[in-house]
């Protein structure tokens, strides 16, 4: 199986400004990553797709980039409901492997 | 819109079967896969198995051997029943539409194991 190694486990960072999330895979998955965040008591919704690409309604302060077997989320202007736990996919090859999430709060 | 809605006992005993019903609406299971995904509470999220729009299935080979994913379209509703439970199966389960990545998800039904 592909292992994602996800970081920081958690973040506590202010109001506008700019945090950055990391994923390393265990193996060459191309664009293959997804991003996800998970509010309390909900289920995840995703973010960002095939890396790079922002899902349908997300706001544009979320971006995502890869450089090589890393891959990272930023959030630009930090916002107060940003908070939440983070998650990376690989959707390369079965079995689709999260990561360990990231939780994220405001300072 | 597409919706998806998980359904099933909230307690099982260990040793028993769990039986989930995934209700969906908004697109059709023969253009698009389900998948299962659980997440322990406080824990991390745990790919468990799919259906295809074609119906076949894949499973996660940790749970392949308790596990088993089926449907019936005209309802628009997939199965998950998983045999053998153990408390370290207690877990919110979600089904996903699995359109290359998981794009919708259910609410979650939230099962406990215990003896």
């Amino acid at each position: 199986d592909i292992q994602m190694t996800q970081s920081p486990a958690s973040l506590s960072a202010s109001l506008e400004e700019i945090v950055t999330i990391t994923c390393q895979a265990s193996q060459d998955i191309g664009n293959w990553l997804a991003w996800y965040q998970q509010k309390p008591g909900k289920s995840p919704q995703l973010l960002i797709h095939s890396a790079t690409s922002l899902a349908d309604g997300i706001p544009s302060r979320f971006s995502g980039s890869r450089s090589g077997t890393q891959y990272s989320l930023k959030i630009s202007r930090l916002q107060v409901e940003d908070t939440g736990i983070y998650y990376c996919l690989q959707r390369y090859s079965n079995p689709p492997t999260f990561g360990s999430g990231t939780k994220l709060e405001i300072k | 819109q597409v919706q998806l809605k998980e359904s099933g006992p909230g307690l099982v005993q260990t040793s028993q079967t769990l039986s989930l019903t995934c209700t969906v609406s908004g697109f059709s299971l023969t253009s698009y896969h389900v998948s299962w995904v659980r997440q322990p509470p406080g824990k991390g999220l745990e790919w468990m198995g799919r259906i295809q729009s074609g119906g076949s299935t894949y499973y996660n080979s940790a749970l392949k051997s308790r596990l088993s994913i089926s449907r019936d379209t005209s309802k628009s509703q997939v199965f998950l029943k998983m045999n053998s439970l153990q408390t370290e199966d207690t877990a919110i389960y979600y089904c996903t539409r699995d359109h290359w990545y998981f794009d919708f998800w259910g609410p979650g039904t939230m099962v406990t194991v215990s003896s």
